[in-house]
């Protein structure tokens, strides 16, 4: 079974400055794709950015990037120059290119608070 | 806009009562799906549907059932045997079931034991 696991329960950040939010995923499969969501105190789930697996190539939003490392199964958000707006949970994902029963099946983390001060 | 509306936001049951949470979307979706979400807890999956009058159970479909009768609309019902239902809920959409299509999420129902 595919489990993801973020690490960092919680982080803070002073406001322009950078940070990295840990993500590690266990899977047998070669082909899946990643996410990260954004939870602000509204509650409701932003799409951050995504993965393809079979893509080198890190994936970047703006602010927002991340660090793939298949070998080692790991994915990493990094937002740089930090706002206050960025305050929220932050949930990595996993979703499996199967089809079947697990397909469309979102894995998630448990999610990391990130705290911006100012 | 295009979105995905739930309804209520704050929604309260009685021992022993089913309650009907509400989700709609007029993003043109075919794929529509509830998860749950506990207290410093990811999201966790309760059903899925891939197109109008099918539906699958995900992890945790116990004492849940939904219904897709319309392309639009994906109620989620909790019914008397959950146990433990006091949790955030959210419906979430996506174009197809196929994996790299995002999904998007409506604001979510708090639902509390009174």
């Amino acid at each position: 079974a595919q489990t993801v696991t973020q690490s960092q329960p919680e982080m803070s950040v002073q406001e322009a400055e950078t940070v990295t939010l840990s993500c590690t995923y266990d899977t047998s499969e070669s082909n899946y794709y990643l996410f990260w969501y954004k939870q602000p105190p509204s509650r409701q789930m932003i799409l951050v950015i995504r993965q393809e697996a079979y893509k080198q190539q890190n994936a970047t939003e703006n602010r927002f990037s991340v660090n793939f490392q298949k070998a080692a199964k790991s994915f990493s958000l990094k937002i740089s120059d930090s706002q206050l707006g960025d305050t929220a949970m932050y949930f990595c994902a996993f979703m499996t290119s199967k089809g079947g029963g697990s397909q469309g099946n979102l894995i998630f983390g448990k999610g990391t608070k990130l705290s911006v001060k100012p | 806009d295009g979105g995905i509306t739930q309804s209520p936001k704050y929604l309260f049951r009685k021992e022993g009562q089913n309650v009907t949470l509400s989700c709609e979307q007029n993003l043109n979706h075919d794929a529509m799906y509830w998860y749950r979400q506990d207290p410093g807890q990811g999201l966790r999956l309760i059903y899925y549907s891939q197109i109008v009058n099918d539906f699958q159970k995900g992890d945790i479909a116990e004492g849940y059932s939904v219904s897709r009768e319309k392309k639009e609309s994906f109620p989620l019902t909790v019914t008397s045997a959950q146990k433990n239902p006091t949790a955030f809920y959210l419906c979430a959409s996506s174009i197809t079931l196929v994996s790299n299509q995002p999904q998007h999420f409506g604001d979510g129902t708090r639902l509390s034991i009174l």
